[in-house]
């Protein structure tokens, strides 16, 4: 099995640009999560999807994020206008319908807003 | 709300010798899920070990193993024999099964553990 792959690895923009991030999950993974990690703190949830349907956002995803899984393969998370404060890593994980509770994080995506 | 409690941020341990990660954990459920990850400098997380709160037995993977109390939600990780390559940020987390849709990560703040010669 190929594992969770995130693309880009690394993004530096000027605060106010729009980003777009693309996760691709573990092939015949139904669940997929994103998940936040700013520097010395542990990941935090953003949001859930189960194939293509989205059934969880986290307080933290403003309006200035959205997130999309269509035909319930791979996602992509879109920040809008963003701010220096969205600077983080993203972090995609994955999990099977044999084991849910069996998460599968990808590398991440490094954000860095000037 | 859950919370999870890492206490220490950097811990130390000389190759081949033991060392105890802590973690406690604030809950009102009864069924749950523990876990640790660990994440290697520039490398993705990976899963260490994972512990159900309804079994009494600790789990263990090879030299990983925890010290589940749940009466004190303690989960602590014991790293025998000590590697190198066990040089990484250790994260404690928390599951909840029961919400009916997502089953989220609650992740504590993280624990670097360095391993030396």
């Amino acid at each position: 099995d190929t594992g969770v792959s995130q693309d880009p690895r690394h993004k530096i923009t000027k605060r106010g640009q729009n980003v777009t991030f693309r996760c691709d999950p573990i092939s015949e993974h139904n669940r997929l999560y994103w998940y936040r990690q700013t520097l010395g703190q542990g990941p935090e949830f953003l949001t859930y999807f189960q194939n293509e349907a989205q059934l969880e956002k986290s307080r933290l995803l403003s309006d200035r994020f959205s997130a999309e899984r269509p035909k319930g393969s791979f996602s992509t998370l879109e920040i809008q206008r963003t701010e220096q404060g969205d600077s983080a890593m993203y972090l995609c994980a994955s999990s099977p319908p044999s084991l849910p509770i069996r998460q599968y994080f990808g590398p991440g995506t490094r954000l860095l807003v000037l | 709300a859950q919370t999870v409690t890492q206490s220490q941020p950097e811990m130390s341990v000389q190759e081949a010798e033991t060392v105890t990660l802590s973690c406690t954990y604030d809950t009102s459920e009864s069924n749950y899920y523990l876990f640790w990850y660990k994440q290697p400098p520039s490398r993705q997380m990976i899963l260490v070990i994972r512990q159900e709160a309804y079994k009494q037995q600790n789990a263990t993977e090879n030299r990983f193993s925890v010290n589940f109390q749940k009466a004190a939600k303690s989960f602590s990780l014991k790293i025998s024999d000590s590697q190198l390559g066990d040089t990484a940020m250790y994260f404690c987390a928390f599951m909840n099964p029961n919400t009916g849709t997502a089953s989220k990560l609650t992740f504590g703040t993280g624990t670097r553990l360095q391993v030396t010669l």
